[in-house]
């Protein structure tokens, strides 16, 4: 089975400045999707941004971007601008193309926003 | 649109008891799959559901079973409750998993 990493438990970061959470996976596969998802206090995850392995630009959505550097099987998520907002816990996640609709999640970073 | 729904929210049972918990996915997606949360375990597959047949199981023991209905809705039912079985129960629901999943806010199921 794939192996999702997130080294980082908890991190920090000041308002208006930018942080890096950083998730590594393990797999033989050349054909996946990696995923962001950020959960709040309130349960609910919420899907940050999608990387499909076979495109070599890095996905962008406002203020998120990664780094996916696909032969160090590296998939970090860069947050511009940290907002209050951003304060949740963010999980790094992995679906194969060819296995169906499994997702394999890190155990997630904890990310605190200091005003 | 209305999003993922997830019934009830809260939870608590008794060891030896079974439950059932309840996902309504977003209109048109066909696609359900139930994940566990724990703090321990994080988050682990349990099964996923399409047009009404299971296609992916977890690694889960029997006591977890689950069906999906004609309109897409999702039961999940815990037999013979452990107190390990205490987790965040969450639902989701997809068009096409390559584009991710949508949430529902989850299940605190509690056993005592």
């Amino acid at each position: 089975a794939q192996t999702v990493t997130q080294s980082q438990p908890e991190m920090s970061v000041q308002e208006a400045e930018t942080v890096t959470l950083s998730c590594t996976y393990d797999t033989s596969e050349s054909d996946y999707y990696l995923f962001w998802y950020k959960q709040p206090p309130s349960r609910q995850m919420i899907l940050v941004i999608r990387q499909e392995a076979y495109k070599q630009q890095n996905a962008t959505e406002n203020r998120f971007s990664v780094n996916f550097q696909k032969a160090a099987k590296s998939f970090s998520l860069k947050i511009s601008d940290s907002q209050l907002g951003d304060a949740a816990m963010y999980f790094c996640a992995y679906r194969s193309a060819n296995t169906g609709n499994q997702f394999y999640f890190g155990t997630g970073t904890s990310l605190t926003v200091i005003p | 649109k209305a999003g993922v729904t997830q019934t009830p929210r809260y939870l608590i049972k008794t060891r030896g008891q079974q439950v059932t918990l309840s996902c309504s996915p977003i209109s048109g997606h066909r696609s359900v799959s139930w994940y566990q949360q724990t703090p321990g375990q994080g988050l682990q597959f349990l099964f996923e559901y399409f047009s009404e047949t299971q296609r992916n199981k977890g690694n889960f023991p029997g006591r977890f079973s689950g069906r999906q209905f004609s309109n897409s809705r999702s039961e999940m039912n815990v037999s013979t409750l452990e107190l390990g079985d205490s987790a965040l129960y969450l639902c989701a629901s997809s068009l096409s998993g390559i584009y991710g999943y949508t949430f529902g806010s989850g299940t605190r199921l509690t056993v005592v």
